[in-house]
């Protein structure tokens, strides 16, 4: 079955980054694009960005002016998340999750990782 | 961005009874293309990842129970669960995938009664 494993809860001070993995498991890694959503507390969850797992390609949300990036790495089926010059506002659990079919970058998700709690603090 | 509204913030149902959650987007999530709406409904229990209810707005996701179902199109739907059962408290949220940014309404909170 299909699995989505994040890395464990982190916490960071302002200004820091931070970098959580999404590994996959059970499907053609390469077949399928991962979707990155946060939930900040008592907040909407909020989309961040996607990468094409086959060619590496990605689009990300203007609304973090370029202080998020996404990878992956195809040998080790994961994928990457990396916010940079946190502030505490960026406190939230973080998600990879899998759109439902292949050949499709943005569709419903079906499958979501079990999140990453990231903690900004001084 | 298309913006999703959510009512009501939340609502409580006695056990058997009908809930309905409304979804409403900014601008229309139907492409006239494949006259499919890009609208999508999730449950988010605590402490766990939301998880899929309804795609193409009205299309139920394998292995959900038929008491959960979707309408609408365009602008404005709706997620009904026709007879509330305790396993179904949860907050619920839209989604639509029409465009990026892909954008949540804001959740409904459903207890019981």
């Amino acid at each position: 079955q299909v699995q989505l494993v994040q890395s464990g809860p982190e916490v960071k001070k302002p200004g820091a980054s931070v970098k959580v993995s999404c590994k996959a498991s059970g499907y053609t890694f390469t077949d399928y694009t991962i979707h990155w959503v946060r939930q900040a507390p008592g907040q909407r969850l909020e989309w961040m960005g996607w990468i094409n797992a086959g060619i590496g390609s990605t689009k990300l949300s203007q609304r973090f002016q370029g202080r998020v990036s996404i990878s992956r790495d195809t040998s080790a089926t994961t994928t990457y998340m990396e916010l940079s010059n946190l502030r505490s506002d960026d406190t939230a659990v973080y998600y990879c999750a899998r759109v439902a079919a292949t050949n499709w970058n943005v569709l419903w998700f079906t499958d979501w990782g079990q999140g990453t709690l990231i903690t900004v603090s001084s | 961005d298309i913006v999703m509204t959510q009512s009501p913030d939340s609502l409580a149902v006695s056990l058997g009874e009908r809930a309905t959650i409304n979804c409403k987007s900014s601008q229309s999530v139907l492409n006239s293309s494949n006259n499919k709406n890009y609208l999508a409904w999730y449950l988010q229990k605590p402490g766990q990842p939301p998880k899929l209810l309804i795609y193409w707005a009205s299309t139920r996701e394998s292995g959900v129970p038929d008491r959960f179902s979707g309408s609408g199109s365009g602008t404005d739907f709706t997620l009904t669960i026709s007879s509330l059962q305790a396993e179904d408290v949860a907050v619920y949220y839209c989604l639509q995938y029409y465009t990026t940014p892909l954008t949540f309404g804001g959740g409904t909170k459903v207890e019981i009664k």
